[in-house]
């Protein structure tokens, strides 16, 4: 059974760096194929991606996001972390991370993390 | 990189088939057969319906089908139940990265 879960914390200030990180069971980011991926959701807003990694270490960004962003992983603690600088309060939304088994597909999600920013 | 294009909400009695469209470019849509569907009921995680194109993980119903034509990739559901009511994104791979729909909610009426 794959399971996922979001940690950091729920209140940053704008300006300040965000630091999420994602703790997986039931699948390895050393098995061939595999990724992680980081998706946002504003309140009441659409889903956006935001990073992935693949289990070669090769990392994706959002072109438009990809200055404020790194993924990296622990593939011995099975973790995936996201940094984010320079918060804004835009960039309130639910914080989820997600199994990529493939070229396509995120077959497992987090329950997400609310991220507030605010002064 | 803009937001694949989807109706803002469709809606279907029980037993009815309704059809969710997403409408990008060749550059996303038009250019991979990478294009999956999500389902998210209110206040929880998205939950994977459709995976390349047509391909259905296991437990999703069969009631839920996906296609492509051009530019536009659809997603069906047939024989609408009450516990479909949620909303839809659709998403697509575009030169190295992926790009989500702008979401469908879809009611049962």
């Amino acid at each position: 059974q794959i399971t996922l879960k979001e940690s950091g914390p729920t209140l940053v200030k704008p300006t300040q760096t965000l630091t999420l990180t994602c703790t997986f069971s039931g699948f390895s980011l050393s098995t061939s194929g595999v990724g992680v991926g980081w998706i946002r959701q504003p309140p009441g807003k659409a889903l956006e991606w935001l990073a992935l990694i693949y289990w070669d270490d090769d990392k994706r960004y959002s072109p438009s996001l990809k200055s404020r962003l790194t993924i990296t992983k622990d593939t011995s603690k099975n973790q995936v972390v996201l940094t984010m600088t320079n918060m804004d309060p835009v960039d309130t939304a639910t914080y989820y991370c997600a199994h990529s088994f493939g070229p396509d597909g995120l077959g497992g999600w987090g329950q997400g993390t609310l991220v507030t920013v605010s002064s | 990189q803009s937001a694949l294009t989807q109706p803002a909400s469709v809606s279907g009695s029980p037993g009815q088939s309704i059809t969710i469209s997403c409408t990008g470019t060749s550059s996303d849509v038009g250019g991979y057969n990478y294009v999956s569907w999500y389902q998210q009921h209110p206040g929880k995680a998205p939950k994977l319906m459709i995976y390349e194109v047509s391909n259905r993980p296991s437990g999703v119903p069969d009631r839920f089908s996906g296609s492509k034509s051009g530019n536009t990739a659809s997603l069906t559901i047939s024989g609408l139940q009450a516990e479909d009511e949620a909303d839809y994104y659709c998403s697509s791979y575009t030169s190295s990265f992926y790009v989500f729909g702008t979401g469908t909610k879809v009611t049962v009426l």
